[in-house]
């Protein structure tokens, strides 16, 4: 089974912290994103990677930076935590696959709040 | 932009009837399709998925179906039980990236 695990379940910062969400997987995917979930706004995507040392842009990456130094690892990075970035934080991962099919699996999220 | 959406945000069943989850999506040129379980406080969890080369697929009490005519999905879970109660989201694949609709929260009573 794919494992995918993050760093924190729940996690309380302040305004102005800078603040590290850590994501890991098990199955060498070459794969791996960040989403936010927030109610009435689905899942939305912040940053992914498609290899160790690349990074793109999602829909939403104003305000975080991401850094990929070796292949299961994904890390997300707050620079200035604000009290709009208190949301659930998923990450995913998935093997490059022909054709379009990428399976996505995640991890079981961060409940992050900004205080 | 292209999006993925649901009809219903909310369904609620009885134990043991079969359940109807829905998706419509606009973008013609989706390869691929996966339908997510979100429980409260946990991650979506992969259920099934299907090509856009296909019309139907079934797995363990479950069934998808699509209809490109229409661009419309639908989950199918037969003999719906309590576990079953949580969030379903379509996502839609188009290269590596998935778009996601915004949810059926599915309730399930006894």
């Amino acid at each position: 089974d794919v494992k995918v695990t993050q760093s924190s379940r729940y996690l309380v910062k302040r305004t102005g912290e800078k603040v590290f969400l850590e994501c890991v997987q098990d199955m060498d995917h070459e794969n791996m994103f960040w989403y936010r979930q927030d109610p009435g706004l689905g899942l939305r995507l912040i940053y992914f990677s498609y290899d160790v040392k690349m990074k793109e842009k999602g829909d939403i990456p104003e305000g975080y930076s991401v850094s990929r130094e070796k292949k299961e690892r994904f890390s997300l990075i707050l620079e200035s935590a604000s009290t709009n970035q208190t949301s659930m934080y998923l990450c995913a991962s998935s093997l490059w696959a022909s054709g379009g099919t990428d399976t996505q699996y995640f991890g079981p999220g961060t409940r992050l709040t900004v205080l | 932009g292209e999006s993925v959406g649901l009809h219903l945000p909310t369904l609620s069943v009885q134990e043991g009837d079969n359940s109807i989850i829905n998706c419509a999506y606009s973008n013609s040129a989706s390869d691929y399709f996966i339908w997510y379980k979100q429980e409260s406080g946990k991650g979506p969890q992969f259920i099934i998925d299907i090509r856009s080369n296909m019309d139907k697929r079934q797995g363990q009490r479950v069934t998808v179906l699509l209809n490109k005519t229409v661009k419309h999905l639908s989950l199918q879970i037969a003999a719906t039980q309590p576990g079953d109660s949580a969030v379903y989201f379509c996502a839609d694949v188009s290269g590596s990236r998935l778009t996601f609709g915004e949810g059926t929260q599915l309730t399930v009573n006894p």
